[in-house]
């Protein structure tokens, strides 16, 4: 079946401007998470939405970050007045709904350029 | 706050080699550990998981064992082939302060480049 995708699979933008990243999970899936990939820091978790329940945020690194999920499904992370840090390969994955097991699939990520 | 450290950095072998990867962290309480191939400029493909409650897990020519006690997880390849050439991580959930079962705190990775 389909796996995670992520659009745009590239983006370029100058700094100060403000990015959207779209995540589109795995059907049926009810966890997502945005990770954040970058050469200094390596993999690093953002933020998790599972169902219903009031998202965690702790890993957002400032409050320029900010994600939503619609409907369960779809979600947008959001970038404002963006940095040159911010350019990273930002990666998005789900889970099934199977308590304690949360194996988590991953999308091929956006990788984001700040110029 | 858990740490991931993988071993080694880099490795080359030649095509048909059997090898091993390690991965250790520093917090034993962990609810599971995934291992993921990582393709350059591709997202990354889950390999094996393991619950804290196993021992090891095992898919066609993988391998990954998990020593909790000790902190300790290695995947083994078994007849490696060129197209294993990628880069492997390793991941837990759990340990550290506040850690959770869903927040995945992975290592650096290891470079593999399997050699025809």
């Amino acid at each position: 079946g389909a796996g995670v995708s992520q659009s745009p699979s590239n983006k370029v933008t100058e700094k100060g401007k403000d990015v959207e990243l779209r995540c589109d999970p795995i059907s049926g899936h009810t966890a997502l998470y945005w990770y954040r990939q970058s050469l200094g820091q390596g993999l690093e978790f953002l933020i998790y939405f599972q169902g219903n329940s009031a998202p965690d945020k702790s890993g957002l690194p400032s409050d320029r970050f900010s994600a939503e999920r619609t409907g369960g499904s779809v979600s947008t992370l959001t970038i404002q007045r963006t940095q040159q840090e911010d350019s990273a390969v930002y990666l998005c994955a789900s889970s099934p709904p199977l308590a304690g097991y949360n194996e988590q699939f991953f999308g091929p990520g956006t990788r984001l350029t700040v110029l | 706050k858990q740490e991931v450290t993988q071993i080694p950095a880099a490795l080359s072998v030649p095509e048909g080699e059997n090898l091993v990867l390690n991965c250790s962290f520093t917090d034993s309480a962990i609810y599971n550990l995934q291992w993921f191939r990582q393709d350059p400029g591709k997202g990354l493909t889950s390999l094996l998981l393991i619950q804290s409650s196993q021992r090891e897990q095992t898919s066609g020519r993988l391998n990954a064992s998990l020593d909790k006690s000790s902190g300790r997880s290695t995947l083994y390849i078994a007849a490696s082939q060129p197209g294993d050439s990628a880069t492997y991580l390793c991941a837990v959930s759990g340990g550290g302060s506040g850690g959770s079962n869903y927040k995945l705190t992975f290592g650096k990775g290891t470079l593999l480049t399997v050699n025809p």
